[in-house]
């Protein structure tokens, strides 16, 4: 039982590129988010799924796409970087109206 | 909760001592309510949660008290050891947000031997 894999830990990106930040869960949750943490800031909600098939945006969603064909994957996708885009991502998954668990964090730099 | 940015709230307490943070939370409608504490380069660790048909929780050396009168939520860490050192954050859900957390600005806790 892994949890909450993402890949990768660390990124460097050029602004324009697009990247895919991936995250995988093995507990069956329906319920996956995705977050992002600036410095000495708390975690602030970018896009958010229940169920496969479904997706919502969060506080923070522009600039970010995000699908759930599976109920086990929950990619990111950065479409263009930019330098506002620099951040630690973190995703978590729930069953629902618990407790979510939390990967160990993508830090990505786009320079 | 409205993030404090770089400066985040600061508490220091000797090892051995209890510990208390507090939060307060902005919906009246959340009903589900959770502390989290984040290490130093780590993804944020589940400690305890609480529903709102509780006022008092409590675990391993931790005790969650959810006031709903006046929205507050505070986590209790009796004889804090050197290991507890880290940013502590409060998060609130319900139907409203779908379950989503909304989370507070967290406060460092900082443990002196």
């Amino acid at each position: 039982n892994a949890g909450v894999t993402q890949t990768p830990k660390f990124q460097v990106l050029k602004t324009g590129q697009s990247m895919t930040l991936q995250c995988a869960q093995d507990m069956n949750h329906e319920y996956m988010s995705w977050y992002r943490q600036d410095p000495g800031m708390g975690l602030r909600l970018i896009h958010y799924s229940v169920g496969a098939g479904i997706t919502d945006q969060g506080e923070v969603p522009n600039g970010y796409n995000v699908s759930r064909s599976t109920t086990e994957d929950f990619p990111l996708r950065l479409l263009s970087a930019a330098p506002s885009q620099t951040s630690v991502y973190f995703c978590a998954s729930s069953e629902g109206t618990g407790p979510y668990t939390f990967g160990s964090g993508t830090r990505l730099t786009v320079v | 909760g409205e993030s404090v940015g770089l400066h985040l709230p600061t508490l220091s307490v000797q090892e051995g001592d209890n510990s208390i943070i507090n939060c307060a939370y902005s919906n009246s409608a959340s009903d589900y309510f959770i502390w989290y504490k984040q290490e130093s380069g780590k993804g944020p660790q589940f400690i305890i949660d609480i529903r709102s048909n509780m006022d008092k929780r409590q675990g391993q050396r931790v005790t969650v008290l959810l006031n709903k009168t006046v929205k507050h939520l505070s986590l209790q860490i009796a004889a804090t050891q050197p290991g507890d050192s880290a940013v502590y954050f409060c998060a609130e859900g319900g139907p409203n947000s779908n379950y989503q957390l909304i989370w507070g600005a967290g406060t460092k806790l900082i443990i002196k031997p």
